[in-house]
């Protein structure tokens, strides 16, 4: 069963806008979620984690927000750049633990 | 300082044949966990492991699959007598330790079975 459910396949976006990626899970027991960027042919490079004792964490032009009762997590970038064109998984762990499980992924276009 | 390195990148067998994958982790990590990507999907967990020990190996299907990580040299996951639905991404991942630490992973292997 898919623990983590990203439900849009793909998104486009113009350069310099804001891209939203969103992500839901059902395991509540999770409490530690990750975003990973991925290039085609190339590994899953880490992005932006948040635990779930924050609703928010930001990086540069990366922001995850985190809606625990809604069991829902988003990533912004902002502006966006057409560099940020790839694949982006939503993943999740229990803290205490190290599987990760993953989204399907959404692919991402920026366009100039 | 270099990243998770995986060998080989590209891998072709036919069907009945073994897959050997490799995987060195990250400088300074001793925990190293294998992945696998079907087309069109997210990235499955196969297996946890540290130095001479598997820890978790819930989602390595039952037969066929091994891994090890010895105590000298790279973590290897191994199919034995592969067959077409083996095909797919194998990524290996590291961390400095494990629960609540991101994981770094390797470029993965591409295994084609004919």
């Amino acid at each position: 069963d898919q623990q983590v459910k990203q439900n849009s396949p793909s998104l486009s976006v113009q350069e310099g806008r804001i891209s939203i990626l969103n992500c839901d899970y059902t395991n509540s027991m999770f409490d530690y979620f990750l975003w990973y960027k991925k290039y085609p042919a190339e590994g899953p490079t880490f992005l932006i984690s948040i635990s779930s004792i924050k609703d928010k964490n930001e990086d540069g032009r990366f922001t995850v927000f985190l809606n625990k009762s809604a069991k829902h997590l988003s990533l912004h970038i902002v502006p966006s750049q057409p560099g940020d064109s790839a694949v982006y998984f939503c993943a999740a762990s229990v803290s205490s633990g190290y599987a990760l499980n993953f989204g399907k992924g959404t692919s991402l276009l920026v366009t100039p | 300082n270099a990243g998770v390195m995986q060998n080989p990148r590209h891998l072709v067998r036919r069907r009945g044949q073994e897959a050997r994958l490799r995987c060195s982790p990250m400088k300074g990590h001793s925990h190293v966990y294998w992945y696998r990507q079907l087309p069109e999907e997210g990235l499955k967990f196969m297996v946890y492991l540290q130095k001479e020990n598997i820890i978790d190996e819930s989602g390595m299907p039952k037969e066929r699959f091994s891994a090890e990580f010895p105590k000298e040299g790279p973590s290897i996951l191994r199919i034995q007598q592969v067959v077409r639905g083996d095909s797919a991404a194998y990524f290996c991942a590291s961390s400095p330790a494990t629960g609540g630490y991101e994981q770094y992973f390797g470029p993965g292997t591409r295994l084609t079975v004919t």
